[in-house]
Order: C-alpha cells, then sequence, then structure tokens
C-alpha cells in the first residue's frame, strides 16, 4: 500500500515562480525523503528530513516536516525549466529495517 | 546515475520467458532494492537486501527473484510467474538501511 499521497498529482508554473508540493502519509515514520525523477530516468535524491526536525534547506529547496498532521512539503523557489520533473516524497518507517514507501508523485512542468 | 549500473536499458522477451536484469554498485553499499514502476505511478518494493548473502521480499515480490552473492551485484530475475512483468524496473543502493538511496538509470521492460 501507498504511505505517502502527494498533491497536486500535476503543477504548471512559469519560470521565476515557486513550487509547492505536499506529501501525507499515514503512520509514524523515522524519516521523510524527497526525490526527483526526470522522464525516463532514474531517481535522484534531494533532501532528507528526520522525524524530529521542522525544517531544511538545501540551495532552492525546503522542505517542512509535521509530524502532527503527518504531512511534509517541498517548497523550490525561483524554479527554472530546468526544474521540469517529477517529484516523489518517500517515508521511512519507525522500526522498519529501512524500507521505504514511495508516494506517486507530483508531475512538474516549469515553462520558460 | 553515478556509480550504479543497470543493464540493458531496454529490454524485450517474449511471455513465458524468464529474464534476469543486471545491477551493479561499485559505492561499496551495504543495502540495496529492486524497485517496479508503472506509468504515471510511484514505485513499489520488489525486493531489497541489507546486506550479502540476505534478501527480503517487499510488497510486490511475486513472480521475482533475487541473490545477493557479491556485495556490489543485485540481479533480478522476472519469472513467467509474474503475470504483468512489463515495466520500469529500478535498482538502488543506500550505505545502510534507512539512509538515502542512490538510484540505477532503470531497465525498461517489455513482454511482447
Amino acid at each position: 500500500s501507498q504511505q505517502g499521497e502527494e498533491d497536486p498529482q500535476a503543477l504548471s508554473i512559469q519560470e521565476g515562480e515557486n513550487a509547492t508540493m505536499n506529501c501525507s502519509y499515514k503512520t509514524s515514520i523515522n524519516n521523510l525523503q524527497w526525490y526527483r525523477q526526470n522522464s525516463g530516468r532514474g531517481l535522484v535524491h534531494l533532501i532528507l528530513i528526520r522525524s524530529n526536525e521542522r525544517e531544511k534547506h538545501s540551495g532552492r529547496l525546503r522542505v517542512t516536516l509535521d509530524t502532527s498532521k503527518k504531512s511534509s512539503s517541498l517548497l523550490i523557489t525561483a524554479s527554472r525549466a530546468a526544474d521540469t520533473a517529477s517529484y516523489f516524497c518517500a517515508t521511512g518507517r519507525s522500526g522498519n529495517t529501512g524500507k521505504l514507501i514511495f508516494g506517486q508523485g507530483t508531475t512538474l512542468q516549469v515553462k520558460p | 546515475d553515478g556509480g550504479i549500473t543497470q543493464s540493458p536499458k531496454y529490454l524485450f522477451r517474449k511471455e513465458g520467458q524468464n529474464v534476469t536484469l543486471s545491477c551493479e554498485q561499485n559505492l561499496n553499499h551495504d543495502a540495496m532494492y529492486w524497485y517496479r514502476q508503472d506509468p504515471g505511478q510511484g514505485l513499489r518494493l520488489i525486493y531489497y537486501s541489507q546486506i550479502v548473502n540476505d534478501f527480503q521480499k517487499g510488497d510486490i515480490a511475486e513472480g521475482y527473484s533475487v541473490s545477493r552473492e557479491k556485495k556490489e551485484s543485485f540481479p533480478l530475475t522476472v519469472t513467467s510467474a509474474q503475470k504483468n512483468p512489463t515495466a520500469f524496473y529500478l535498482c538502488a543502493s543506500s550505505i545502510s538501511s534507512g539512509s538515502e538511496q542512490f538510484f540505477g538509470p532503470g531497465t525498461r521492460l517489455t513482454v511482447l
């Protein structure tokens, strides 16, 4: 079963705008990770946030985690056409063996 | 994709044939994973291995088999028992269970 559900499923914005993607999950987690996938390629790890962290930054990326609401958001600031990709959240569950459960992803299109 | 290779990139097989997908990593990672991705969907875990000579079933293991005889190699066999094998297969590795995963470029399998 899918642990993470992402919203929206698709997002289209103009270059320079910010893009926000949300992820909700159902059970307790150790960490939540965000990945990016360009069409037909493998996934690339973007950022990992642990269950005791609330916010994390990496370049133009900002991730928040609200464990009380079981949700996370990924903000990409000042988007570029090269940011066009699918973005997935993945949760590592408490007491687990390191398995990640992936959401269905948000497809982001950034128009030049 | 650096450090993890998957071959071939595209694979065509006739229905009823077994086929083996290769995954090799030179990152000295202990953990390796196989995922299946269907169009417009997230990743589903087929098998994972936390250490050499050991592996566990994921969420959709039926019709698949793996081996982990060497630390750097984790081949996946898609057997004739897998009812709908046409999909994009992704291999990943991580330094340890629960840490960020590094993905290969994927193998697109089409069963004719």
